[in-house]
Parts: structure tokens; C-alpha cells; sequence
């Protein structure tokens, strides 16, 4: 079976700090997808990424970047110079692909917020 | 272009009613699927449709159901309401049912069993 673990639940910041959300993943297939997700206070999920798994180069898009790494089954992500804006609960989630469709399992999420 | 849409945004239903939610994808989506959310187990996927098919289902009680029409469009419904069932559902679609493309969620349907 697949899981997805966030540790972190909650990680308060000042503005302009870095930040690093962590996300570590279970699962027995050599398929899969990885994706963040943002979600405001108003409740829907907003798409950040989707990686698969035979991709292991590091992203970077703005103030976002993401590092995967299939040695250690983590799929971190890093908001630099945070801002009041990026206050939300952050979801790391895992998609296997098989014959009978497929299914996100999410973490746990992380609530970040950002103090000016 | 316009996202995924959920009616009603918000619900208010007695313990022992019935309940249909609808969700419309992005147009020419033709992958639709169901999530729980709640505090306690966090988000929980219910179901996925495929033209028209459902294709995968997650661990609900029969309860729970769903289907999609040949517009693509999707209902879940929940019979014989309880209080745990107080949840947001979030409707997410997909131009494919095999994640290689990314998911869009609606912002979701907030039930409150009473």
C-alpha cells in the first residue's frame, strides 16, 4: 500500500524566510507521480507540481523549487523568501497508475504560515 | 477557460437524509474524482469515473456511490446521512485516468450532517 507522511503539521515563519516542507513516500511500484498542493483557506486544491518517478532532476519555478530523491524516497519543497501570501495548508501526494485506474493519497499536510 | 465547478458550495443536512453533490469538470476533462476531507483522517479518495465508468473506489461503506454522465459531468450521493459524514468534498478532473496530467480541483461542497 501507498502512504505519504508530513511530519511537519505546522511551521510559522517571518516573512522572507526560507522555508522547506517535507514530504517522504511509501510505495512498491517503480510507476508513480508525485504532486504539491496548495490549499487556501477557501478550500480548493491548488496544483504546484507533479513529478514522475523516473525524474529525478530538481525543479525550480520562481520562489519555488523542489527536490526529489528516490534514494531516500522524499520529495522536499522549498519556498524561498516567504511571503504572507503563501500562508495555506500544503499537501504532498503519491499516484500510482495501475490497470484499475488511479487514486491521489495524500500526506497528512502542513499548515504554513507566514508573520510579516 | 473555466475550472472545475461544485454546487452546492455549502449543505446543511439531518442525520438519516440523502445527499447529491454535483461536479462539473473542466471542459473536455473526462476523469472526474471524489475526495473526503475531514480533521481527523485528513483527504480520502472515494472515486474515480472514466467515461463514464467508475474505474477505482476507495474503502467507504456502500453508502457512498457516485456516477458520471456522457457530458462528463459527476454526482456522489450519500444515503442514510451520519454525523461523521460532515466532511468538504473536493471533485478533482483530469484530461486522463492516468495522472500524467495533473488533476484541477473544484473548491469543494462543505456538508454538515446535524
Amino acid at each position: 500500500a501507498q502512504k505519504v507522511t508530513q511530519a511537519q503539521t505546522e511551521i510559522s515563519v517571518v516573512e522572507k524566510e526560507d522555508v522547506t516542507l517535507d514530504c517522504v513516500y511509501e510505495t512498491r511500484d517503480t510507476t508513480y507521480y508525485l504532486f504539491w498542493y496548495k490549499q487556501p483557506p477557501s478550500g480548493e486544491l491548488v496544483f504546484l507540481i507533479r513529478r514522475n518517478s523516473f525524474d529525478e532532476q530538481n525543479e525550480i519555478s520562481g520562489r519555488y523549487s523542489w527536490n526529489f530523491q528516490k534514494s531516500t524516497s522524499s520529495f522536499n519543497f522549498t519556498i524561498t523568501a516567504s511571503q504572507v501570501v503563501d500562508s495555506a495548508v500544503y499537501f504532498c501526494a503519491l499516484s500510482e497508475v495501475g490497470t484499475s485506474g488511479s487514486r491521489l493519497t495524500f500526506g497528512e499536510g502542513t499548515q504554513l504560515t507566514v508573520n510579516p | 477557460k473555466a475550472g472545475v465547478t461544485q454546487t452546492p458550495r455549502y449543505l446543511i443536512k439531518t442525520r438519516g437524509q440523502q445527499v447529491t453533490l454535483s461536479c462539473s469538470p473542466i471542459s473536455g476533462h473526462r476523469s472526474v474524482s471524489w475526495y473526503q476531507q475531514t480533521p481527523g483522517q485528513g483527504l480520502q479518495f472515494l472515486f474515480e469515473y472514466f467515461s463514464e465508468t467508475q474505474r477505482n473506489k476507495g474503502n467507504f461503506p456502500g453508502r457512498f456511490s457516485g456516477r458520471q454522465f456522457s457530458n462528463s459531468r459527476s454526482e456522489m450521493n450519500v444515503s442514510t446521512l451520519e454525523l461523521g459524514d460532515s466532511a468538504l468534498y473536493l471533485c478533482a478532473s483530469s484530461l486522463t485516468a492516468q495522472m500524467n496530467t495533473e488533476a484541477f480541483f473544484g473548491q469543494g461542497t462543505r456538508l454538515t450532517v446535524v
